[in-house]
């Protein structure tokens, strides 16, 4: 069985610019999370999608708002970038989601995004 | 508040002892915890979870859960050079994540 995916895995920006990151969760697997992972604050996280709808949300600036598709691939957009966005996303999926105990969540090897 | 506090190390053990890993948490609604090991330039990988009071044996690993006293902890025993990385505790729904202790396991 596939993992889960993110592309790209590098991405350069300039400070003011939008991104938009894509996570495809492992087969089956209907709930995404997304995370912010930097070597000051450690592992963030961001929003998780469930069913197309998102169900739990971190405190993230508006900036950040993220998506899932009727597929479970989910895609997050940071907007108006800033030099603090520079940071590992990661993306993990779970077969159901959380809240409740079994609900595993396994990571993507993440996108490092630098913005200049 | 959501908050996970881990010991932030760094740990050094040697090989073959025990390695002890402590995270506490500040709210007690959390009901699963979730212990993450993470090589450098790698992203997570889910060791071990918990969701009762008491122990929880897995291998060499041993998660340890103490709701009243809003603690977790894993242990790892005969500790291994390839045990060497970070190790990130998470809680509230497996959505809050501690900051994590780096363990270096010495041959």
């Amino acid at each position: 069985k596939a993992g889960v995916t993110q592309t790209p895995r590098y991405l350069i920006k300039t400070r003011g610019q939008q991104v938009t990151l894509s996570c495809s969760p492992i087969s089956g697997h209907r709930s995404v999370s997304w995370y912010q992972q930097t070597p000051g604050q450690g592992l963030q996280f961001l929003f998780e999608y469930f069913s197309e709808t998102q169900r739990n949300k971190g405190n993230f600036p508006g900036r950040f708002s993220g998506r899932q598709f009727s597929n479970s691939r989910s895609e997050m957009n940071v907007s108006t970038l800033e030099l603090g966005d520079s940071a590992l996303y990661l993306c993990a999926s779970s077969l159901a989601g959380a809240g409740g105990p079994m609900n595993e969540q396994f990571f993507g090897p993440g996108t490092r995004l630098t913005v200049l | 508040q959501k908050e996970v506090e881990q010991n932030s190390g760094p740990l050094s053990v040697p090989e073959g002892a025990i390695a002890s890993l402590n995270c506490t948490y500040s709210d007690r609604v959390s009901q699963s915890f979730f212990w993450y090991r993470q090589y450098s330039g790698k992203s997570p990988e889910l060791i071990m979870s918990i969701y009762s009071n008491g122990d929880k044996e897995d291998g060499r690993f041993t998660a340890q859960l103490n709701k009243a006293s809003q603690y977790v902890s894993l242990l790892i025993r005969d500790s291994q050079p390839s045990d060497s990385a970070t190790y990130l505790c998470a809680a509230f729904n497996q959505f809050y994540f501690g900051t994590g202790t780096s363990l270096t396991v010495i041959p």
